[in-house]
């Protein structure tokens, strides 16, 4: 069946390094691909999202990039700052819009 | 103010007490999911409606129901719980037109069955 794989499940960072988090997906039909990010005991907020006909997506410190053929995609965030320290979701959406399938999660802990 | 809301919020109860979660949205939005996230496993689509009266199954329906008999509400259904279904729930909504429109979740249900 569908499932995406995250990569790594927890990752530690100096404050103003970069941290990279990388996601493969199995449904080659996937269209949409949003990543989350939720802090201790919130509700999971969606960050950023990329669609299937564009490969990269900035905002500010953070990015996307989607790579259809070897279907995985990666979250990039720049010049971390403490309060980036959560644990990080990325999903996909199957072609009907109707599921999605979430990673395991990666829990990123940036040190001042 | 646009949001999702469950109730309740903490639920301790025992197996095989059936219990509903309720999952309420005032943005108009025709889909709304259940999801259940566990330690290490993310989290994981229980049920979907795209609008009244359609309902399907996600990844993990087994031991839940739901009905969608109103636009705004999608309560989740345990008939008999057991200790396996014990999970924080979010119930989300976003809107249908498009394929990439945000997905707004809830505060979260903290259920423990014991």
């Amino acid at each position: 069946g569908e499932n995406v794989e995250q990569h790594p499940s927890t990752l530690s960072v100096q404050e103003g390094d970069s941290a990279v988090i990388k996601c493969t997906y199995s449904d080659s039909a996937s269209n949409y691909f949003p990543w989350y990010k939720q802090e201790l005991g919130k509700r999971p907020q969606l960050i950023i999202d990329i669609r299937s006909n564009v490969g990269e997506k900035k905002d500010q410190r953070i990015a996307v990039t989607l790579n259809k053929t070897a279907k995985h995609f990666s979250l990039h965030i720049t010049e971390t700052q403490p309060e980036d320290s959560a644990v990080y979701f990325c999903a996909y959406q199957t072609y009907n819009f109707n599921k999605f399938y979430f990673g395991s999660g990666t829990k990123l802990n940036v040190k001042p | 103010e646009a949001q999702v809301t469950q109730n309740p919020r903490y639920l301790i109860t025992v197996t095989g007490k059936k219990l509903t979660v309720t999952c309420s949205q005032n943005m108009n939005h025709e889909y709304m999911s259940w999801y259940r996230q566990d330690p290490g496993l993310g989290l994981r689509q229980i049920y979907y409606s795209m609008n009244v009266e359609v309902t399907d199954k996600g990844d993990v329906p087994e031991g839940y129901k739901v009905s969608r008999k109103e636009k705004r509400n999608f309560p989740l259904i345990l008939e008999s719980p057991s200790p396996n279904q014990t999970s924080l729930y979010f119930c989300a909504s976003r809107l249908l037109a498009g394929p990439a429109y945000e997905q707004y979740f809830g505060p979260g249900t903290r259920l423990t069955v014991t």
